[in-house]
């Protein structure tokens, strides 16, 4: 059981550049979710999503696209790189019927904007 | 609207207690939840409570839930070396998704 996987681990990108962070889970979750961390600001919300085919802003949307053509995928896309998406992004997912509906994190991409 | 907010770091002898505090404003959130973070690594779940409960123990942690202060804390009895990591408080409100607000985290450092 793997649980949320997310690939790359690293990644360096140029200013401007375009790209993908994949995340997968293999517990059957309905809803998963998107956080970037940055220190002494705890995890903010990206996007999210309730289902496949349904996604939504969270509190950090600009710069960042998604979409959820299956259960088991949420791809995260940076649009156009800025030194200002320098962070480490988390998915996590969520069964609504799980004990105190709390997410499974994965283990995180480290993304170094230049 | 939600705000989270914890203090930043925490310093503790091995063998002694632990106690990490959370605040919140959103009287709405339906579960309050405590994660753990190793370096390196992604938030694990340690915790959590349900807003009607006051108390709720495992093994060596208790939360704690003041629901009139807004005022959540997790005691660690026994605190080891291996509990060295940043904690984070979190809140969820239900029909949102289960979307959660985290706090800033908290680093605690066990010392021998």
């Amino acid at each position: 059981n793997a649980g949320v996987t997310q690939t790359p681990k690293f990644q360096v990108l140029k200013t401007g550049q375009s790209m993908t962070l994949q995340c997968a889970q293999d517990m059957n979750h309905e809803y998963m979710s998107w956080y970037r961390q940055d220190p002494g600001m705890g995890l903010r919300l990206i996007h999210y999503s309730v289902g496949a085919g349904i996604t939504d802003q969270g509190e950090v949307p600009n710069g960042y696209n998604v979409s959820r053509s299956t259960t088991e995928d949420f791809p995260l896309r940076l649009l156009s790189a800025a030194p200002s998406q320098t962070s480490v992004y988390f998915c996590a997912s969520s069964s609504p019927g799980g004990p105190g509906y709390g997410y499974t994190f994965g283990s995180g991409t480290r993304l170094t904007v230049v | 609207g939600e705000d989270v907010e914890q203090s930043l770091f925490l310093s503790v002898r091995e063998g002694d207690s632990s106690v990490i505090n959370c605040t919140y404003t959103d009287s709405s959130s339906t579960y309050l939840y405590w994660y753990k973070q190793e370096p390196g690594a992604g938030l694990q779940l340690l915790t959590y409570i349900f807003s009607n409960m006051d108390m709720k123990q495992d093994q060596r942690l208790t939360v704690l839930l003041n629901k009139k202060d807004k005022h959540l804390s997790l005691r660690i009895a026994d605190t080891q070396t291996g509990d060295s990591a940043i904690y984070f408080c979190a809140e969820s409100i239900t029909g949102g998704g289960n979307k959660l607000t985290f706090g800033t985290g908290t680093q605690l450092k066990v010392e021998l």
